[in-house]
């Protein structure tokens, strides 16, 4: 059974785009999140989700939204989507103070 | 700012030797460091973890040590293998969310057999 799961895996784009990539977990848990991994590798938190209430919000453009229908599910919509979005979009969930579960991530390439 | 210095960005080792990563966090409050694998094309997961409220920990070839006077933490890795050969990423949470983790820059770990 897979606990954390995204769609898509991969996802290829012209600039100017409009996205979405969602996530799944079926662990129980209370927070999901969304983390940015760049090519440097560096992995970056951008948003969570308690509950269906947003809790983290970092510095990210407001381009990007997050969405959360219920407390298994977070998606993130990007509106405009810019060279500089390319990255892997990797999902996680946790209990509260839990350990963080990673979804396989969501490569995308903006052309 | 939030910061966690990791180090060293690139380590080889050969195999059956042991292997360490140090970091460095900025938040004297922070109280949760894990530390995440992340094999190639993979996604992190984790491997250890330590609360501020212990200063080592142990699991079979691994063990997380915690200075929090200095603010630093170690991954030590013993009898080292291929199949460890992967990216790894400190983590610390922040004071005022403790599910808000600042991950270190990740240290790609290569074990030659």
């Amino acid at each position: 059974d897979t606990a954390v799961s995204q769609t898509p895996k991969y996802l290829v784009t012209q600039m100017g785009n409009d996205k979405s990539i969602k996530c799944e977990q079926n662990l129980g848990h209370d927070t999901m999140y969304w983390y940015k991994q760049d090519s440097k590798k560096f992995l970056k938190i951008m948003f969570s989700y308690n509950n269906k209430e947003l809790i983290i919000n970092e510095t990210v453009p407001n381009r990007f939204s997050p969405k959360s229908p219920d407390k298994a599910h977070l998606n993130l919509h990007i509106n405009s989507l810019e060279l500089g979005d390319s990255a892997v979009y990797f999902c996680a969930s946790s209990q509260t103070r839990g350990e963080q579960f990673f979804g396989p991530g969501t490569r995308l390439t903006v052309l | 700012g939030e910061n966690v210095e990791q180090h060293p960005s690139t380590l080889s080792v050969q195999e059956g030797d042991s292997a360490v990563i140090k970091c460095t966090y900025s938040d004297s409050a922070s109280n949760y460091f894990p530390w995440y694998k992340q094999e190639l094309g993979k996604r992190p997961q984790l491997i250890i973890d330590i609360r501020s409220n212990v200063g080592e920990k142990k699991d079979q070839r691994i063990a997380v040590t915690l200075n929090k006077t200095a603010k630093h933490f170690s991954l030590h890795i013993t009898e080292t293998q291929p199949e460890d050969s992967a990216v790894y990423f400190c983590a610390a949470s922040m004071a005022y969310n403790t599910d808000k983790l600042i991950f270190g820059t990740g240290t790609r770990l290569q074990v030659f057999p």
